[in-house]
């Protein structure tokens, strides 16, 4: 399969705290991006990040990716009780192909 | 700027009837997508439009789902007949440049419920 594979399936925090969600894949990519649904809503871009980049940051986001280890990670510090969704990755690969994996759903209590 | 519209919100059906979805992208953006959406599951594409052509349609059900793209802006997608498996939230988003250079932009969805 083409699609990104995130891990965990599901991480419960308290506000305030970090939460980390990783993304592996299978083959060389061209540039990978993550995004975020709130429930009931549709996906919101929140940062890509090219084959070429080794971390970005945008705001509290700060992505990672190791081509190497074909594997990308997105951490969001101070969590908020907004933050609470599901995140996916999506690796776009060489032939310009897309695909979401199963996503992360991230709860953050008050 | 406005966003990608989409219409119904929500629809209820029964097996083998029909059902269209209409989506309105953001004005200029040259690519728009069809995504299923399963309970649990990520997006799925099910078809790709360049302006009013068909970049990727590997993963439509073509004995059922048919999709058009008239005048390279807003587009439609029907499905005829529906089944149980088709209840998903079918996503529309549209994208300024060719293919996945940047970001895809998503409307709401529109949440299909086959009885």
């Amino acid at each position: 399969s083409q699609q990104g594979e995130e891990d965990p399936q599901a991480l419960s925090i308290q506000e305030g705290e970090n939460a980390t969600m990783n993304c592996s894949y299978k083959t060389s990519i061209n540039n990978l991006q993550w995004y975020r649904q709130n429930s009931g809503r549709g996906l919101v871009h929140l940062i890509l990040i090219r084959s070429n980049e080794r971390e970005k940051h945008s705001g509290r986001l700060r992505v990672t990716l190791d081509t190497s280890k074909k594997s990308s990670s997105l951490l969001i510090t101070a969590s908020r009780a907004a933050d609470t969704a599901s995140y996916f990755c999506a690796p776009i690969y060489n032939n310009n192909d897309m695909r979401f994996g199963a996503g992360t759903r991230l709860t953050v209590k008050p | 700027e406005a966003g990608v519209a989409q219409s119904p919100r929500y629809k209820i059906i029964e097996k083998r009837q029909s059902v269209a979805f209409w989506c309105n992208p953001i004005s200029g953006h040259a690519t728009l997508y069809w995504y299923q959406q399963i309970l649990g599951q990520g997006p799925k594409l099910l078809i790709q439009f360049q302006n009013n052509g068909v970049v990727d349609d590997s993963q439509l059900p073509k004995d059922r789902f048919s999709a058009e793209r008239l005048k390279g802006v807003d587009s439609t997608l029907k499905i005829q007949p529906a089944k149980l498996e088709d209840s998903a939230v079918y996503l529309c988003a549209s994208s300024a440049g060719q293919g996945y250079t940047g970001e895809l932009f998503f409307g709401e969805g529109s949440r299909l419920t086959v009885l």
